[in-house]
């Protein structure tokens, strides 16, 4: 089984703070999308990014994928309270068949 | 527009029961899939389908069995339930799952109890 990292597993900040979340594997993906899951939901996706070095913005959100496709990091500037949630990477390799492997996770809580 | 409709929410069972979790999508997707999701586990796929009358597994599929009939339902089954299956379990439907980029669509989960 593939295995991506995602760190910090936990993290807890004060309203505008900036903050940055890895994700990396050992293995080349494919593709790799980034999910928000509230309590209670399904995830939802986010972005998806597919070529080397790419770099997606959503409002206060930056996406970078690395050059060599192993690792990618999602940045939030100023945080809010309502970025609070469960922030996942699940990326396909050439060997998952298609299928999605997620990171455990990073449950991020923004305090006013 | 529904999306993907899981049901029931909440089920308890005692081990040794058997139950079926439904999963129906009306968005004409031809990937289906199960996950678990266990706190510190992340998601785990159970099992997938790329299209209807085929079927195959994911990463944890002992316990589960699963059927493709119509392009719409994906309907996961438990023959013998035990307190390791004790989890939160979601469907997700793609055009394509992981080829071609395509986004999972999450159903909003059943959490699943077995005593």
């Amino acid at each position: 089984t593939q295995l991506l990292e995602q760190s910090p597993q936990f993290l807890s900040i004060q309203e505008g703070e900036n903050l940055t979340v890895y994700c990396n594997s050992s293995s080349v993906f494919s593709s790799l999308q980034w999910y928000r899951q509230e309590p209670g939901e399904g995830p939802v996706l986010l972005v998806t990014v597919v070529t080397g070095g790419e770099v997606k913005k959503l409002k206060r959100l930056t996406f970078q994928f690395g050059d060599a496709r192993k690792d990618s990091s999602l940045h939030i500037t100023a945080a809010q309270p309502g970025d609070t949630g469960l922030y996942l990477c699940a990326g396909a390799f050439k060997g998952s068949q298609g299928n999605l492997i997620f990171g455990k996770g990073t449950k991020l809580s923004v305090k006013p | 527009n529904a999306g993907v409709t899981q049901t029931p929410k909440f089920q308890v069972l005692k081990t040794g029961q058997s139950m079926t979790l439904q999963c129906a999508q009306d968005m004409n997707h031809e990937y289906m899939s199960w996950y678990r999701q266990d706190p510190g586990m992340g998601l785990r796929l159970i099992h997938y389908s790329v299209g209807a009358g085929i079927t195959d597994q994911g990463e944890v599929p002992n316990g589960y069995n699963v059927s493709r009939s119509t392009t719409e339902d994906f309907p996961l089954r438990l023959l013998s339930a035990a307190p390791s299956q004790t989890s939160v379990y979601f469907c997700a439907s793609s055009y394509r799952g992981g080829f071609g980029n395509s986004p999972l669509h999450f159903g909003n989960g059943t959490r699943l109890t077995v005593t």
